[in-house]
Parts: structure tokens; C-alpha cells; sequence
């Protein structure tokens, strides 16, 4: 089963905010939270991932709560492109020869003119 | 430096008919899996690979045999194709260690008649 709990889908108007949450309440110390996104049935893409602190790059924001429980991607400024299915995920260090890498099924964000 | 790169991109197959989709990495990279992706449907984990010689079952692996004799290949092998298992795969590869992001290839789209 996944670790993580994301809404199944979310709207965002174009030029504003969008937030979007994920629950990973299971989290052990040494995961790392990750957030992919997949356009129509391209493969996924990478778009951030951090341990405790926030993290931000050219593409979003990543908040995480200080007890790790959740955790926020926050694309600033929304654009049509950025319609897309969005997964959290969790990753540890590998441990002896498991390394087993479990997605959700998503948040499904639809940004509108 | 190309990647994460599948083939075929297209395969149409008859039940009962057998092959092989095929992924290569030239990333070095020890971590290597197989996802499923069925339409509206969220990734699923078929099989995986921490290196060479060893590999491992994900959540859904009926069906689907692999092997791992080089860092570079990780081929996903369909012994007798069934309808249920028309559906896009994906691979993807990462170093080891969980601050490693997933490369994804581009996909293959398997139809089983």
C-alpha cells in the first residue's frame, strides 16, 4: 500500500496558487518526501523532493510540517500547462536489498482560464 | 546522455503470444522498476531491481518475468499475454539512497487482443 494520501483531484484557476497536499503520517526519520507529476500518458516527471526543511527550485515549492506528518506543493503561479496528475511519494535509504517504490494513485489538478 | 529509454513504444500482441518490452539506462544507475499504468489509473509496481542480479516483486508481478545481468538492462518479459495486461508500462531508473530522484522513461503502450 501506498504511505501516502493524496485528494483525488483539485481545480486552480489559472495565474493563482495551487496547494497541493499530501498526508504521509508513517514517515520515518530518514524519508524523504518526493512529488512527480505525469501530463497525459507521458512518463512521470520529477518535479521536487526534501527530508525536513522547505525546499524550493525553478518549478514549485515544497513545505513540510515540522512533524513531517504533511507535507504542500505549491506551484506559484499556475498555467494551463500545469494540468497534470500529481504523486507524493516517500523514499528511505535502501535497506539490505529492498527498495520497493510505491505510488498512490494521485491528485488529479485541472488549472482553468 | 539519453536516459531512460523503452522499447517499443507501440506493441499490439494476441493472447497467449509472448515478448519482451525492453529498458536501458545510461545513468549507472543501480535502481531500476517496471510500472503499470492502466487508463484513469494510478502507477503500479511490477517488479524492481537494486543491482545486478537481484531482483524483486512489487505489487502486481503475475504475469511478468525479469532479470537484471547488466547495470544498463532491465528487461520485463510477458510469457503468455493475457487482455488484462494491455496497458502503458513504464521503467524507471535512480541511484540507490533516498535522496535519489526517479528517472522515467517515455513509456510502452501494449494492447493484448
Amino acid at each position: 500500500d501506498a504511505k501516502t494520501t493524496q485528494p483525488p483531484s483539485m481545480d486552480c484557476a489559472e495565474g493563482r496558487a495551487a496547494n497541493l497536499p499530501c498526508n504521509h503520517s508513517t514517515i520515518s526519520g530518514n524519508e524523504y518526501v518526493y512529488w512527480y507529476r505525469q501530463i497525459h500518458s507521458q512518463g512521470p516527471q520529477y518535479i521536487i523532493h526534501g527530508l525536513k526543511n522547505n525546499e524550493t527550485n525553478e518549478m514549485a515549492s515544497l513545505i513540510i510540517t515540522e512533524d513531517r506528518k504533511s507535507s504542500t506543493l505549491i506551484l506559484p503561479h499556475a498555467t494551463l500547462r500545469d494540468t497534470a496528475v500529481y504523486y507524493c511519494i516517500v523514499r528511505g535509504p535502501p535497506l539490505y536489498n529492498t527498495d520497493k517504490l510505491i505510488f498512490g494513485t494521485g491528485t488529479r489538478l485541472q488549472v482553468f482560464p | 546522455n539519453a536516459g531512460v529509454t523503452q522499447t517499443p513504444k507501440f506493441q499490439v500482441l494476441k493472447t497467449g503470444q509472448s515478448m519482451t518490452l525492453q529498458c536501458a539506462q545510461d545513468m549507472n544507475h543501480e535502481y531500476m522498476s517496471w510500472y503499470r499504468q492502466d487508463p484513469g489509473m494510478g502507477l503500479r509496481l511490477i517488479h524492481y531491481s537494486v543491482g545486478a542480479g537481484i531482483t524483486d516483486q512489487g505489487e502486481v508481478p503475475n504475469g511478468y518475468n525479469v532479470s537484471r545481468s547488466t547495470t544498463e538492462d532491465f528487461p520485463l518479459r510477458l510469457l503468455s499475454a493475457a487482455p488484462s495486461q494491455t496497458s502503458v508500462y513504464f521503467c524507471a531508473s535512480s541511484f540507490r539512497g533516498a535522496g535519489s530522484p526517479l528517472h522515467f522513461g517515455n513509456g510502452t503502450r501494449l494492447t493484448v487482443t
